[in-house]
């Protein structure tokens, strides 16, 4: 029912690798933002895509980068994975001009 | 900064009864407020906006919620209860200010009891 995908739903990963994480938005969604959203609390903003390019960044250190692509697609990649970057992380996109934001069903990075 | 708080980790009600969530915000300008559902182990669902306009707000799921500037507070009601609505309940303002972001509150779990 959602219009936006995330893959893969979950992952296990080693401390000191890194991970890429992936989001197929709807058409015409050229707004993306993503969330980490550690258990027990809300989303934290991560930074957002507009047109491709980065136009809001979170309190994330740079080892949290993100890509858009033309056909709305989007991906976050972290490097040098810590144990405290366990998490849901949320793609959320809506259109130019709205307000409102349709999110994905998340994946769940754990690292071990 | 702008910022949301919900002042309640979880608010219990009875099926049939009327439920308010709460929430208090802080903002510069004019404020952008939201709200937004979670179920388990699914992604958000948008609920309702304010952005300007009419105090009450009706959105998705029989939910509304109520603009009141004075106290600063966007509280989310429905005014009877579904076990269904059992869920994670999130407010949530956008911020336009040193880039554009939408800040979460730390959510609400509610229970409805049969």
């Amino acid at each position: 029912e959602t219009g936006v995908t995330q893959s893969p739903t979950h992952l296990i990963k080693t401390r000191g690798q890194q991970v890429t994480l992936r989001c197929s938005s709807q058409s015409g969604h050229n707004t993306v933002s993503w969330y980490q959203q550690a258990l027990g609390q809300g989303p934290q903003f991560i930074f957002q895509y507009y047109r491709e390019e980065e136009n809001g960044r979170g309190n994330f250190p740079p080892r949290f980068s993100g890509l858009q692509f033309p056909n709305y697609s989007s991906e976050l990649n972290v490097n040098a994975l810590e144990l405290d970057d366990s998490a849901l992380y949320l793609c959320a996109s809506r259109t130019e001009g709205g307000y409102g934001y349709t999110f994905g069903s998340g994946t769940r990075l754990t690292v071990v | 900064a702008q910022s949301v708080a919900q002042p309640e980790d979880q608010v219990n009600v009875a099926e049939g009864n009327p439920l308010t969530v709460k929430c208090t915000y802080s903002v510069s300008g004019n404020p952008y407020l939201f709200w937004y559902v979670q179920y388990p182990n699914r992604g958000l669902q948008f609920l309702l906006k304010y952005i300007t306009g009419d105090n009450l707000v009706k959105g998705s799921y029989g939910f509304e919620a109520e603009f009141n500037k004075s106290q600063t507070s966007f509280h989310l009601k429905k005014p009877s209860a579904l076990v269904s609505d059992s869920a994670l309940y999130f407010c949530a303002v956008r911020d336009d200010t040193g880039g554009f972001k939408t800040i979460f509150g730390a959510g609400t779990r509610l229970f409805v009891k049969a």
